[in-house]
């Protein structure tokens, strides 16, 4: 069974004070990793896809990083609207193939304050 | 904004009722994805449509089902409805599942369940 877990489950840092958010996966054999960013009572929003270990993506404050057994978002210099929660979710591939739901972490609820 | 629409935004209803709830995807997405987001279990896939038909199933109870119609909009019924089917319920798309940048899942703004 796939499983997901991010640490920490929370993480409250000053504004400008950069930080790593964690993601162990267990997966049979990864399609994909995705991050995604959930403010409260909205839907997830997507930030990237890590296919391979050694691949990396960023994107304004953040960047992604992908090893074989977990991945990281490394946020630098973050401001007050960086907080959310961020969550982890991985996709595998299947004996039949096709695509399946995504199987998430709790994610991390990350505060920044001024 | 994803693109994804549902509808309701809000529902309130009691248990032992049946409710429908609706995801339009974004313009050219085949596939429509549910999920459940719920306090103590984190977000759970539920079922998976691609151009018409079922194409994954998840955590998904026999008293929830789902359909996509041919104007690729999809609505889930939950039925028999319990305290514990309190959640939001998030529809996801995406253009096909082909591999890479076309599986990317975009989700909608949810539909808040309350079951009295």
């Amino acid at each position: 069974e796939d499983q997901v877990t991010q640490s920490p489950e929370a993480l409250r840092l000053q504004e400008g004070e950069s930080s790593s958010l964690n993601c162990s996966y267990t997966v049979s054999g990864l399609r994909g990793l995705f991050w995604y960013r959930q403010d409260p009572g909205k839907g997830p929003e997507f930030l990237f896809t890590l296919y391979s270990a050694g691949e990396e993506k960023e994107k304004e404050r953040l960047k992604a990083t992908l090893t074989k057994k977990e991945s990281f978002l490394h946020i630098t210099a973050p401001k007050p609207e960086d907080s959310a929660t961020y969550l982890c979710a991985v996709q595998a591939w299947y004996s039949g193939g096709g695509a399946d739901g995504l199987t998430f972490g709790k994610g991390t609820h990350l505060i920044i304050q001024p | 904004d994803s693109g994804v629409t549902q509808t309701p935004k809000h529902l309130i209803t009691a248990t032992g009722q049946r409710v429908t709830l609706r995801c339009s995807p974004r313009s050219g997405d085949l596939s429509v994805y549910w999920y459940q987001q719920s306090l103590d279990q984190g977000l759970q896939f539920l079922i998976q449509y691609y151009n018409g038909e079922e194409r994954a199933k998840g955590n998904i109870l026999e008293r929830f089902s789902a359909q996509q119609f041919p104007d690729l909009h999809s609505e889930l019924n939950l039925s028999s409805l319990e305290l514990g089917d309190s959640a939001l319920y998030f529809c996801a798309s995406s253009v096909a599942p082909s591999g890479g940048a076309q599986e990317t899942q975009y989700f909608g703004p949810g539909t808040r369940l309350l079951v009295l």
